[in-house]
């Protein structure tokens, strides 16, 4: 079965570093989007992407993030100067055309 | 936006005993409802769908219910097992490239 796969897996930056998390998405799929979980929290939606541009972005999502998908695989959450409170759990999805998402394993951020 | 409301937060059965997950939904757009399955430290995995044009629909001891007058939808767990314990998050989306609102998950225990 495709999978989305994300690396890394877990990720320690001190706060105010700049830090990417990367996906590649399964290989058909046209829509991408990136959520995060703190621990022992609802699963947010930070930002979808489609056609090379982001299509909705939440609040969540400020100045401090930026998405990319540089070669036509990858597919890059980046955080420029890192807070405490972005520690959490990132998680990037795709769909196709259909209704079903699929997850990729996620990135544990841990900001110190 | 969209407001999906999850109850209960935790449910505690019995090992064979049924467990209902109740959510209810804002936005009369929202036309898809996943479910997803969490275990600790692993990515949200769809366990079950349904869209609006349905009512109801089974796959073996999980089934979804869904009242779009009213709003609501439910998760079913019947038989359940120990290995049924997780979070369990619902979920509501558009079709398109939407984003899919998640509710504040329910953590259900199944005692043996």
């Amino acid at each position: 079965e495709p999978e989305v796969t994300q690396t890394p897996s877990h990720q320690v930056t001190q706060m105010g570093q700049e830090v990417i998390l990367r996906c590649v998405p399964i290989s058909n799929h046209l829509y991408f989007y990136w959520y995060r979980q703190i621990l022992g929290q609802k699963v947010e939606f930070l930002v979808s992407f489609y056609n090379n541009e982001i299509s909705e972005k939440s609040e969540i999502f400020d100045d401090q993030f930026s998405v990319e998908r540089p070669d036509g695989s990858n597919f890059t959450l980046k955080i420029r100067s890192t807070k405490l409170e972005d520690s959490a759990m990132y998680f990037c999805a795709s769909r196709s055309l259909g209704y079903g998402y699929t997850f990729g394993s996620g990135t544990r951020l841990t900001v110190v | 936006g969209e407001n999906v409301e999850q109850h209960p937060s935790t449910l505690s059965v019995q090992e064979g005993d049924s467990a209902v997950i109740k959510c209810t939904y804002s936005d009369s757009a929202s036309n898809y409802f996943p479910w997803y399955k969490q275990e600790l430290g692993k990515r949200p995995q769809l366990i079950i769908d349904i869209r609006s044009n349905v009512g109801e629909k089974k796959d073996q001891r999980i089934a979804v219910t869904l009242n779009k007058t009213a709003k609501h939808f439910s998760l079913h767990i019947t038989e359940t097992q120990p290995e049924d314990s997780a979070v369990y998050f619902c979920a509501a989306s558009t079709r398109g490239y939407q984003k899919v609102t998640f509710g504040i998950g329910t953590k259900l225990q199944v005692i043996p």
